[in-house]
């Protein structure tokens, strides 16, 4: 059974500092893997979204980076805002051959306070 | 487009309680999923349909829940009788097929059983 996993489970930095987040999956048999992030209060938007046959994805002062064999993810926050301020959600969705359907296996996220 | 649209956003009820969550996708995505999301399991599937057909019920809890997707723009979940360990956000997130990979997710509707 696909299990996620993030380190840590919360993160304090000060503006302007370079950040990785952790994601690591028990089952290397994916088919993508997807960075969220939550705001309080509210739902999920999506990041970045990594198919199982790229190394990494790039939006803005995002990267995030893709190790299918060792079975694990980063995200990457480059000068890190106070708006960056939220919970980041890793998920893996399984590769069909592996289990039916389209279903995210989340991990229970890193929650990221910058402060000014 | 308006997103993923979820009601009500807040519900407070007493146990034993029925609860109807709603969800309307967003227009032409065919695919759509309920999710749980609590402190202690973080978020979890509970079912999703494609084409209005449910494909995986495999995480709904227990038969007191319920889904129904009687067409393309309407999604009800439904928990009758209602217990306190159901107090949590459920998510309602959609997709334009089984195929793609984007889920897009609404703003949740926080419950809360006394």
């Amino acid at each position: 059974k696909q299990e996620v996993t993030q380190i840590p489970a919360a993160l304090s930095v000060p503006e302007g500092e370079n950040l990785v987040l952790n994601c690591s999956f028990t089952d290397s048999a994916i088919y993508n893997l997807q960075w969220f992030r939550q705001d309080p209060g509210k739902g999920l938007t999506s990041l970045l979204l990594i198919q199982s046959s790229q190394r990494e994805q790039t939006s803005g002062r995002l990267n995030a980076s893709l190790d299918k064999s060792s079975g694990r993810s980063t995200l990457y926050i480059a000068a890190s805002q106070p708006g960056d301020s939220a919970t980041y959600l890793c998920a893996v969705r399984p590769h069909p051959a592996n289990q039916a359907g389209t279903a995210l296996i989340f991990g229970k996220g890193t929650t990221l306070s910058v402060s000014s | 487009d308006a997103g993923v649209i979820q009601s009500p956003r807040h519900e407070v009820t007493e146990m034993g309680q029925e609860v109807t969550l709603r969800c309307k996708p967003i227009s032409g995505h065919n695919s759509l999923f309920w999710y749980r999301q609590t402190m202690m399991r973080g978020l979890e599937l509970l079912i999703y349909f494609n084409n209005n057909v449910p494909i995986d019920d495999s995480g709904m809890p227990e038969d007191r829940f319920s889904a129904k997707m009687p067409n393309a723009s309407f999604s009800t979940l439904k928990i009758q009788p209602s217990e306190p360990r159901d107090s949590a956000v459920y998510f309602c997130a959609t997709a334009v097929s089984s195929g793609t990979d984007t889920q897009y997710f609404g703003p949740g509707t926080r419950l809360t059983v006394l």
